[in-house]
């Protein structure tokens, strides 16, 4: 069974701070995706990924993949509480548009 | 442009009943697909539809189904609710297929008494 792990699923951290969420896959997926959830409110796209060492930033988020480690990373870099937020990766193992989503790492971010 | 729309925004039923929900993508998008959102088993895929076929489907029973129009807008029947049915149905679009953007609507927040 495909099985996408995401961790911490909890994180609390002081504004300022880097931290990193990762994003691990049990089969190949040459197609990763991450999204971002406020409290009630829908999903919003921030990157997508398509291949092998892919890197994409936007303001203070970067996310990375390797597809051989079967691994996806998110970078947080000098937080600040409007990244606070439940971040969520999903794969697309078959290239078939079925995403599987991880289980969600919510981010805290305190003054 | 107008992003994703879903009525209705919520939504009580009781056991036994059947529902519908509405998706209209954003204009020029021919790809829907529906997720299912609970506390318990996180987000699931439903199905995707392309150009009016069902071209993916997830490991719902079949009491859950779905549709497009030609027009791309979509709708999803769950019939003979039951109390696990209770959660937030989101509905994304995008413009064809492979590797994009996925865009979500506000979803429907659905409660089975």
């Amino acid at each position: 069974e495909l099985k996408v792990e995401q961790n911490p699923l909890f994180l609390s951290m002081q504004e300022g701070k880097n931290y990193t969420i990762y994003c691990n896959y049990s089969t190949t997926s040459d197609r990763l995706y991450w999204y971002r959830q406020d409290p009630g409110k829908s999903l919003e796209s921030l990157f997508v990924l398509l291949s092998n060492g892919a890197v994409k930033q936007e303001g203070r988020l970067m996310a990375s993949l390797d597809t051989k480690a079967r691994l996806s990373t998110l970078h947080i870099t000098a937080a600040v509480h409007d990244l606070s937020a439940t971040y969520f990766c999903a794969v697309d193992p078959n290239n078939t548009d079925k995403l599987i989503f991880g289980t969600g790492t919510r981010l805290q971010v305190f003054p | 442009k107008a992003g994703v729309t879903q009525t209705p925004r919520y939504l009580i039923k009781t056991r036994g009943q059947q529902v519908t929900l509405s998706c209209s993508p954003i204009s020029g998008h021919r790809s829907v697909s529906w997720y299912q959102q609970t506390p318990g088993q996180g987000l699931q895929f439903l199905f995707e539809y392309f150009s009016e076929t069902q071209r993916n489907k997830g490991n719902f029973p079949g009491r859950f189904s779905g549709r497009q129009f030609s027009n791309s807008r979509s709708e999803m029947n769950v019939s003979t609710l039951e109390l696990g049915d209770s959660a937030l149905y989101l509905c994304a679009s995008k413009v064809g297929q492979g590797g994009e953007k996925l865009f979500f609507g506000s979803g429907t927040q659905l409660s089975v008494l």
